[in-house]
């Protein structure tokens, strides 16, 4: 199945900096998703965001989406070390069950 | 707590091996799983699409010989790695979606690494 692309593939800041990460898709879709994984773990969702919407916030994540460019971008404010991991977007198609995930942007934030 | 529990974590055995790998919704009732691998640095990719009661969906290119799966309940699917090789040691990791599944996220395994010697 095809893919969205993610960048950076790599993202290296310090501690209390803003992450930003882009992620772009080919298909119409229902929503897209984001999700984080520590090293060797599964992934865990971070946030949802539908067709219809156009920018969402969780905490310290701000999600947008620009369905004319088939485009998503994840922010994280205010980083801390324990953000380090990669982060996926997925998106979720119309008429299909399953998710497409883009290549993943690694972080790493320096202490 | 965990909403999905996938067993074992690690894998170590000798090629010509058949290892199973099991996955269980802990919270909702299942009818739909889905099993990806993923090398290391890289993304996930879809490997089938587990239905209860009825036969799996495979991805193009992934032989179901191979990776039988087996989905008998609507809380467990297991991956069978049949005469795993080498070239099968990955990452496995399953998820689950609950029924209604629009616009509703998956939840993931903490995944299974399995090492073919």
């Amino acid at each position: 199945s095809q893919q969205g692309e993610e960048d950076p593939q790599a993202l290296s800041i310090q501690e209390g900096e803003n992450a930003t990460m882009n992620c772009s898709y080919k298909t119409s879709i229902n929503n897209l998703q984001w999700y984080r994984q520590n090293s060797g773990r599964g992934l865990v969702h971070l946030i949802l965001i539908r067709s219809n919407e156009r920018e969402k916030h969780s905490g310290r994540l701000r999600v947008t989406l620009d369905t004319s460019k088939k485009s998503s971008s994840l922010l994280i404010t205010a980083s801390r070390a324990a953000d380090t991991a990669s982060y996926f977007c997925a998106t979720d198609s119309q008429g299909a069950q399953k998710l497409v995930f883009g290549q993943g942007t690694r972080l790493t934030i320096n202490p | 707590g965990a909403v999905v529990s996938q067993h074992p974590s690690w894998v170590i055995c000798k090629s010509g091996t058949s290892v199973k790998i099991e996955c269980r919704s802990l919270d909702f009732q299942a009818t739909t799983m889905f099993w990806y691998r993923q090398f290391p640095k890289q993304s996930l990719m879809l490997m089938a699409t587990s239905n209860e009661g009825s036969k799996a969906t495979y991805e193009q290119g992934v032989e179901k010989d191979k990776f039988l799966i087996n989905h008998a309940s609507l809380t467990l699917s297991t991956l069978t790695v049949t005469s795993a090789h080498p070239e099968d040691s990955s990452f496995y990791i399953c998820s689950v979606r609950e029924l209604g599944y629009s616009n509703q996220p998956q939840h993931f395994g903490d995944g299974t690494r399995l090492s073919i010697l």
